[in-house]
């Protein structure tokens, strides 16, 4: 399966600042994803990351607390926005495609984000 | 709606021996994907197993194994000869086919293998 690694890995930031996080993978894939974890919580979709085009949101996100980029079909960033208590979380990046069976679906070893 | 049930929220099992967590889910979609993944303390998540709904067969993989009922819409893991590295977070997960991506996960078992 595809190598997928993540920047920072973890992170303690203070309210109101932002953070953007990395997301690599070894191989070109076709599908991208963003989720996020609360603490206690199971896994929830934040968005598909589209390459060449704008990411596609879930309902409760938006864009502007949580813009993505993905300029080629390696790399993601995920950014934080204005950050309160809430949005800590760890944060994971999906993939479909690429080197795995188009019907496996891949996590990288996420970025674990506390806001104070 | 679409939905994934995991009514056990924590087993225990011991070393060596074999332990079933439950799955069931909800969809009137005739294409899907099933998943398992493994969350140890460290946060990754790590793909276990996955079992297409139009599989003739249950899925496999190494000490992994999905018992997959249809009818009943329930997609169990069973993982044989627990070893102590198997304590961790379980979840059991869905997608949707026709290029639907969003995977909807249950709320997980915590499964912790003793000596």
């Amino acid at each position: 399966s595809a190598v997928i690694s993540q920047k920072p890995s973890r992170d303690i930031c203070q309210r109101g600042t932002s953070l953007t996080i990395q997301c690599q993978v070894d191989s070109q894939v076709t599908m991208m994803f963003w989720y996020r974890q609360q603490p206690g919580q199971s896994l929830t979709l934040i968005a598909t990351a589209n390459q060449g085009s704008e990411a596609t949101y879930e309902s409760g996100f938006v864009i502007d607390k949580f813009p993505i980029s993905r300029p080629n079909l390696t790399f993601s960033t995920l950014t934080v926005s204005n950050m309160s208590p809430e949005d800590s979380s760890i944060y994971l990046c999906s993939i479909r495609g690429g080197k795995s069976s188009y019907n496996e679906q891949f996590f990288g070893p996420g970025t674990r984000l506390t806001v104070l | 709606a679409q939905k994934i049930t995991q009514t056990q929220p924590g087993m225990f099992v011991q070393e060596k021996e074999a332990v079933t967590l439950d799955c069931t889910y909800d969809t009137s979609d005739p294409s899907y994907g099933l998943f398992w993944y493994k969350q140890p303390s460290s946060g990754e998540m790590i793909f276990l197993i996955y079992q297409g709904s139009y599989d003739q067969q249950n899925a496999t993989e190494g000490r992994y194994s999905l018992n997959f009922q249809k009818a009943r819409k329930s997609a169990n893991l069973v993982i044989s000869a627990s070893q102590l590295g198997d304590s961790a977070m379980y979840f059991c997960a869905m997608n949707l086919g026709g290029g639907y991506n969003k995977l909807i996960f249950g709320a997980g078992t915590r499964l912790a293998v003793h000596p």
